[in-house]
Protein backbone atom coordinates (compact mmCIF):
# COMPACT_ATOMS: atom_id res chain seq x y z
CA UNK A 1 0.00 0.00 0.00
CA UNK A 2 1.73 3.49 -1.41
CA UNK A 3 -0.71 5.44 0.58
CA UNK A 4 -0.67 7.94 3.65
CA UNK A 5 -0.14 5.16 6.65
CA UNK A 6 -0.31 6.51 10.25
CA UNK A 7 0.62 4.43 13.58
CA UNK A 8 -1.07 3.64 16.28
CA UNK A 9 -4.16 3.44 14.75
CA UNK A 10 -5.88 3.88 18.34
CA UNK A 11 -4.39 5.10 21.26
CA UNK A 12 -5.78 5.04 25.27
CA UNK A 13 -4.26 7.17 27.81
CA UNK A 14 -4.61 8.68 30.99
CA UNK A 15 -4.65 12.20 31.48
CA UNK A 16 -1.42 13.92 31.97
CA UNK A 17 0.51 10.99 29.94
CA UNK A 18 2.27 12.29 26.83
CA UNK A 19 1.66 10.35 23.38
CA UNK A 20 2.89 10.87 20.39
CA UNK A 21 1.68 9.59 16.53
CA UNK A 22 3.36 8.91 13.19
CA UNK A 23 2.64 9.84 9.97
CA UNK A 24 4.44 8.52 6.70
CA UNK A 25 3.28 10.25 3.25
CA UNK A 26 3.27 9.31 0.04
CA UNK A 27 6.91 9.05 -0.58
CA UNK A 28 7.28 12.05 -3.36
CA UNK A 29 4.67 14.35 -1.46
CA UNK A 30 6.78 17.14 0.17
CA UNK A 31 3.61 18.81 2.17
CA UNK A 32 2.20 17.28 4.90
CA UNK A 33 -0.56 18.20 6.89
CA UNK A 34 -2.17 17.42 10.45
CA UNK A 35 -5.67 17.99 11.24
CA UNK A 36 -7.88 17.17 14.43
CA UNK A 37 -11.26 15.88 13.50
CA UNK A 38 -14.23 15.34 16.63
CA UNK A 39 -17.49 13.47 16.10
CA UNK A 40 -19.66 15.73 14.30
CA UNK A 41 -17.06 17.84 12.73
CA UNK A 42 -15.02 18.44 9.53
CA UNK A 43 -10.77 18.27 10.53
CA UNK A 44 -9.57 21.53 12.05
CA UNK A 45 -6.27 22.35 10.56
CA UNK A 46 -3.52 21.85 12.99
CA UNK A 47 0.03 22.50 11.32
CA UNK A 48 1.73 21.94 7.81
CA UNK A 49 5.25 21.04 6.72
CA UNK A 50 6.84 21.70 3.25
CA UNK A 51 9.56 19.41 3.46
CA UNK A 52 11.39 19.62 7.17
CA UNK A 53 10.07 22.94 7.48
CA UNK A 54 6.71 23.84 9.56
CA UNK A 55 5.42 26.66 8.09
CA UNK A 56 2.30 27.13 9.28
CA UNK A 57 0.50 26.29 13.23
CA UNK A 58 -2.66 27.11 13.93
CA UNK A 59 -3.69 28.64 17.36
CA UNK A 60 -5.14 25.53 18.06
CA UNK A 61 -2.11 23.73 18.60
CA UNK A 62 -0.92 24.90 21.94
CA UNK A 63 2.03 24.82 24.05
CA UNK A 64 1.37 21.39 24.93
CA UNK A 65 1.41 20.06 20.94
CA UNK A 66 4.57 19.96 18.68
CA UNK A 67 4.80 18.09 15.36
CA UNK A 68 8.51 17.43 13.78
CA UNK A 69 9.26 16.08 10.51
CA UNK A 70 13.03 16.04 10.67
CA UNK A 71 14.22 14.53 6.99
CA UNK A 72 11.67 15.97 5.21
CA UNK A 73 9.95 12.60 5.41
CA UNK A 74 7.59 11.19 8.36
CA UNK A 75 6.55 13.35 10.80
CA UNK A 76 5.47 12.70 14.72
CA UNK A 77 3.16 14.56 16.50
CA UNK A 78 3.65 14.90 20.65
CA UNK A 79 0.58 16.03 22.86
CA UNK A 80 2.46 16.17 26.29
CA UNK A 81 0.63 15.96 29.38
CA UNK A 82 -2.71 15.39 27.86
CA UNK A 83 -6.25 16.02 29.09
CA UNK A 84 -9.75 15.08 28.27
CA UNK A 85 -10.33 17.74 25.52
CA UNK A 86 -7.73 16.11 23.90
CA UNK A 87 -9.54 12.89 22.55
CA UNK A 88 -10.34 13.21 18.76
CA UNK A 89 -8.97 11.48 15.55
CA UNK A 90 -5.48 13.17 14.31
CA UNK A 91 -5.40 13.01 10.68
CA UNK A 92 -2.64 13.04 8.63
CA UNK A 93 -2.40 14.28 4.95
CA UNK A 94 0.16 14.47 2.47
CA UNK A 95 0.17 16.57 -1.29
CA UNK A 96 2.78 17.01 -3.64
CA UNK A 97 3.62 20.49 -4.57
CA UNK A 98 3.09 20.94 -8.68
CA UNK A 99 3.94 24.34 -8.73
CA UNK A 100 2.35 24.16 -11.93
CA UNK A 101 -1.28 25.89 -11.19
CA UNK A 102 -3.00 22.86 -10.50
CA UNK A 103 -4.39 22.33 -7.24
CA UNK A 104 -2.54 19.80 -5.60
CA UNK A 105 -4.82 17.33 -4.13
CA UNK A 106 -4.62 16.33 -0.11
CA UNK A 107 -4.35 12.42 0.33
CA UNK A 108 -5.20 11.62 3.95
CA UNK A 109 -4.48 8.82 6.09
CA UNK A 110 -6.82 6.71 7.93
CA UNK A 111 -5.76 8.60 11.29
CA UNK A 112 -5.23 7.72 14.98
CA UNK A 113 -7.97 7.87 17.52
CA UNK A 114 -6.73 9.02 20.95
CA UNK A 115 -8.84 8.50 23.91
CA UNK A 116 -7.52 10.51 26.86
CA UNK A 117 -9.34 8.92 30.17
CA UNK B 1 -19.98 32.64 12.54
CA UNK B 2 -18.19 29.85 11.03
CA UNK B 3 -15.46 30.71 8.05
CA UNK B 4 -17.28 27.59 6.36
CA UNK B 5 -21.02 26.58 6.84
CA UNK B 6 -23.13 24.09 4.95
CA UNK B 7 -26.51 22.86 5.42
CA UNK B 8 -27.14 20.66 8.14
CA UNK B 9 -28.44 17.76 7.17
CA UNK B 10 -29.01 14.38 7.36
CA UNK B 11 -30.50 14.46 4.17
CA UNK B 12 -32.07 11.10 3.78
CA UNK B 13 -32.95 10.24 0.17
CA UNK B 14 -34.26 7.55 -1.97
CA UNK B 15 -32.21 5.59 -4.52
CA UNK B 16 -32.06 7.63 -8.06
CA UNK B 17 -33.08 10.93 -5.90
CA UNK B 18 -31.44 13.80 -7.04
CA UNK B 19 -29.65 15.89 -4.03
CA UNK B 20 -27.75 19.18 -3.85
CA UNK B 21 -25.92 20.60 -0.88
CA UNK B 22 -25.01 24.05 -0.30
CA UNK B 23 -21.43 25.49 1.42
CA UNK B 24 -20.96 29.73 2.39
CA UNK B 25 -17.75 30.92 3.10
CA UNK B 26 -16.61 34.18 4.79
CA UNK B 27 -12.96 35.03 3.63
CA UNK B 28 -13.64 36.56 0.40
CA UNK B 29 -10.24 36.02 -0.32
CA UNK B 30 -10.59 32.48 -0.24
CA UNK B 31 -8.50 31.20 -3.67
CA UNK B 32 -9.14 27.40 -4.49
CA UNK B 33 -12.58 25.51 -3.18
CA UNK B 34 -13.31 21.65 -2.82
CA UNK B 35 -15.42 18.84 -1.89
CA UNK B 36 -14.62 16.08 0.09
CA UNK B 37 -16.61 12.41 0.78
CA UNK B 38 -16.16 10.83 4.41
CA UNK B 39 -17.67 7.57 4.86
CA UNK B 40 -18.00 6.37 8.67
CA UNK B 41 -15.27 6.19 10.21
CA UNK B 42 -12.52 6.60 7.26
CA UNK B 43 -10.46 9.74 6.09
CA UNK B 44 -11.83 12.59 3.65
CA UNK B 45 -11.27 11.77 -0.09
CA UNK B 46 -11.06 14.18 -3.11
CA UNK B 47 -14.40 14.07 -4.83
CA UNK B 48 -13.61 17.19 -7.02
CA UNK B 49 -12.52 20.20 -6.87
CA UNK B 50 -14.64 23.41 -7.72
CA UNK B 51 -13.78 25.50 -10.44
CA UNK B 52 -15.08 29.06 -11.18
CA UNK B 53 -16.25 27.53 -14.53
CA UNK B 54 -18.12 25.09 -12.82
CA UNK B 55 -17.18 21.54 -13.29
CA UNK B 56 -18.65 18.18 -13.68
CA UNK B 57 -17.81 14.45 -12.97
CA UNK B 58 -20.35 12.07 -14.11
CA UNK B 59 -23.34 12.46 -11.98
CA UNK B 60 -21.94 14.89 -10.00
CA UNK B 61 -21.69 18.74 -10.39
CA UNK B 62 -20.06 21.61 -8.56
CA UNK B 63 -20.44 25.01 -8.67
CA UNK B 64 -18.33 28.35 -7.37
CA UNK B 65 -20.48 31.48 -7.30
CA UNK B 66 -17.66 34.11 -5.76
CA UNK B 67 -20.30 37.00 -5.87
CA UNK B 68 -22.25 35.21 -3.41
CA UNK B 69 -19.59 33.23 -1.45
CA UNK B 70 -21.29 29.78 -2.39
CA UNK B 71 -20.10 26.61 -3.68
CA UNK B 72 -22.93 23.74 -4.38
CA UNK B 73 -22.53 20.03 -4.93
CA UNK B 74 -25.17 18.37 -7.03
CA UNK B 75 -25.77 14.31 -7.18
CA UNK B 76 -28.26 12.97 -9.47
CA UNK B 77 -29.24 9.66 -10.00
CA UNK B 78 -28.28 8.90 -6.37
CA UNK B 79 -27.17 5.59 -5.28
CA UNK B 80 -26.80 3.50 -1.94
CA UNK B 81 -23.12 4.01 -2.44
CA UNK B 82 -23.09 7.69 -1.92
CA UNK B 83 -24.42 7.17 1.97
CA UNK B 84 -21.69 9.43 3.35
CA UNK B 85 -20.55 13.23 4.65
CA UNK B 86 -19.79 15.42 2.33
CA UNK B 87 -17.15 18.55 3.48
CA UNK B 88 -17.12 21.45 1.75
CA UNK B 89 -13.02 22.33 2.01
CA UNK B 90 -11.65 26.39 1.22
CA UNK B 91 -8.44 27.28 0.86
CA UNK B 92 -7.20 30.33 2.24
CA UNK B 93 -5.61 32.89 0.23
CA UNK B 94 -2.26 32.22 2.03
CA UNK B 95 -0.46 29.28 3.08
CA UNK B 96 -1.52 26.18 2.39
CA UNK B 97 -4.25 26.41 5.57
CA UNK B 98 -7.33 24.36 4.25
CA UNK B 99 -10.56 24.71 6.26
CA UNK B 100 -12.94 22.66 6.43
CA UNK B 101 -17.05 22.58 6.95
CA UNK B 102 -18.38 20.46 9.47
CA UNK B 103 -20.13 18.34 6.63
CA UNK B 104 -23.45 17.21 6.15
CA UNK B 105 -24.75 13.39 5.89
CA UNK B 106 -26.17 11.85 3.20
CA UNK B 107 -28.36 8.78 3.63
CA UNK B 108 -29.53 7.31 0.42
CA UNK B 109 -32.50 4.79 0.86
CA UNK B 110 -33.55 1.50 -1.09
Amino acid sequence: DTGVSQNPRHKITKRGQNVTFRCDPISEHNRLYWYRQTLGQGPEFLTYFQNEAQLEKSRLLSDRFSAERPKGSFSTLEIQRTEQGDSAMYLCASSLDSSGGREDTQYFGPGTRLTVL
Amino acid sequence: RKEVEQDPGPFNVPEGATVAFNCTYSNSASQSFFWYRQDCRKEPKLLMSVYSSGNEDGRFTAQLNRASQYISLLIRDSKLSDSATYLCVVRRNYGQNFVFGPGTRLSVLP
